[in-house]
């Protein structure tokens, strides 16, 4: 069964600074990656997935993420934050088999700091 | 194109009291469908999900119950609520392609 970890549960930054949010997963077969977003009170919001192709993934809102393979990562990286993107980030992982089921890290706090 | 509903947004209930939470899916056949609850601080937990009319999977025992009696539609149950019920639900629908979309969520406060 697959697992995902998001190592930070808090992250804060200044605005304008560059920001990456960790994410490592564990799946015996191939998988698909994503990184969605959660507003306050608010659903999620798809930021990027990783489906097949290119390792590096743009998304929404000026977020990237790279898959690297070897080391099981998704870390998703953003080069200059705004104090609008303040909100909780989940990583998720859907396994390669109609996804029937997906599973979320914790999420990721970010606060972006005038 | 493809739009997910989800009602209520915002509901306070009594310990012991009935649940019902209605999800609906537009603009797509056949989806696959979830629950998720994320409780505060936390992340989000897969409840139930369902690949089919009247197919459903549990991930976790539970005081909750779902029903899928259409297509679209996703119900969430519960026929005495526990305080301990209280969080964010979401549903969510997936494609077939290893992406899923969320609805808005409600938050459910059991007092």
């Amino acid at each position: 069964a697959q697992s995902v970890t998001q190592l930070d549960s808090q992250v804060p930054v200044f605005e304008e600074a560059p920001v990456e949010l960790r994410c490592n997963y564990s799946s015996s077969v191939s998988v698909y990656l994503f990184w969605y977003v959660q507003y306050p009170n608010q659903g999620l919001q798809l930021l990027l997935k990783y489906l097949s192709g290119s390792t590096l993934v743009k998304g929404i809102n000026g977020f990237e993420a790279e898959f690297n393979k070897s080391q099981t990562s998704f870390h998703l990286r953003k080069p200059s934050v705004h104090i609008s993107d303040t909100a909780e980030y989940f990583c998720a992982v859907s396994e390669d088999n109609y996804g029937q089921n997906f599973v979320f890290g914790p999420g990721t706090r970010l606060s972006v700091l005038p | 194109s493809q739009t997910i509903h989800q009602w209520p947004a915002t509901l306070v209930q009594p310990v012991g009291s009935p649940l019902s939470l209605e999800c609906t899916v537009e603009g797509t056949s056949n989806p696959n469908l979830y629950w998720y609850r994320q409780a505060a601080g936390r992340g989000l937990q897969l409840l139930f999900y369902s690949v089919g009319i009247g197919q459903i999977s549990s991930e976790v025992p539970q005081n909750l119950s779902a029903s899928r009696p259409q297509d679209r539609q996703f119900i969430l149950s519960s026929k005495k609520l526990l305080l301990s019920d209280s969080g964010f639900y979401l549903c969510a629908w997936s494609n077939g392609r290893g992406e899923a979309f969320f609805g808005q969520g409600t938050r459910l406060t059991v007092v």
